[in-house]
């Protein structure tokens, strides 16, 4: 079965300061990897998204991701914090032959002023 | 933001009462998508449907159940509530394939008591 996970539950970092989000995943065959962002009582927004060719994928925001397939890895990334970017991140994978996405549990990143 | 209204936005009902929820797309897009959001869980797919009255199944279905008459309209029915159906509900919608993106709508509050 496809899946993700997120190994962290939740990420403090400074502002101003370079921040990571984890997620590694569990699939079959070349894989379409997916992020997303909650902010406090709203709905999911898409960030960005990995379908093939280069590794570094830039979305919204100024966040960016890397697909490292040795590793099984697909973090999130952004250079430099907001306190804005305090927020739900959600790592997705497409389900098997439904066109659905399964979600990882999800990370809260802290963006400290 | 995408064409997504969902209805009601918050409701409070009694264990053992049918509740409905609604999902009105502007997008014409084929593939529509109910998630719940429970801390600690992730988002979890409820059901789905890939066309007028074409639904089917997601990991969490028991207790639902889904209807689409039009292909802008989804709608969710607990058929009697229970206090465990208390969550955050998400429709979703998408063109379909597995790298196409799912976009969401901002979510129905749901309280059981």
């Amino acid at each position: 079965a496809q899946s993700v996970a997120q190994p962290e539950d939740q990420v403090n970092v400074a502002e101003g300061n370079p921040l990571t989000v984890k997620c590694t995943y569990s699939v079959s065959g070349n894989p379409y990897l997916f992020w997303y962002v909650q902010y406090p009582n709203r709905g999911l927004q898409f960030l960005l998204k990995y379908i093939t060719g280069d590794n570094l994928v830039k979305g919204s925001y100024g966040f960016e991701a890397e697909f490292n397939k040795s590793q099984t890895s697909f973090h999130l990334k952004k250079p430099s914090a907001l306190v804005s970017d305090s927020a739900l991140y959600f790592c997705a994978v497409p389900g098997a032959g439904s066109y659905q996405l399964t979600f990882g549990k999800g990370t809260k990143l802290s963006v400290i002023p | 933001d995408a064409g997504i209204t969902q209805s009601p936005r918050h409701k409070v009902t009694e264990t053992g009462t049918p509740v409905t929820l609604r999902c009105h797309q502007t997008e014409n897009h084929r593939y529509m998508y109910w998630y719940r959001q429970d801390p600690g869980h992730g988002l979890r797919l409820i059901h789905y449907s890939y066309g007028v009255k074409d639904t089917d199944k997601g990991e969490v279905s028991d207790g639902y159940s889904v209807s689409r008459s039009k292909t802008e309209d989804f709608l969710l029915t607990l058929e009697s509530a229970t206090s465990s159906q208390t969550s955050v509900y998400f429709c979703a919608i998408s063109g379909g394939g597995s790298g196409n993106t799912i976009y969401f709508g901002e979510g129905s509050w749901l309280t059981v008591v």
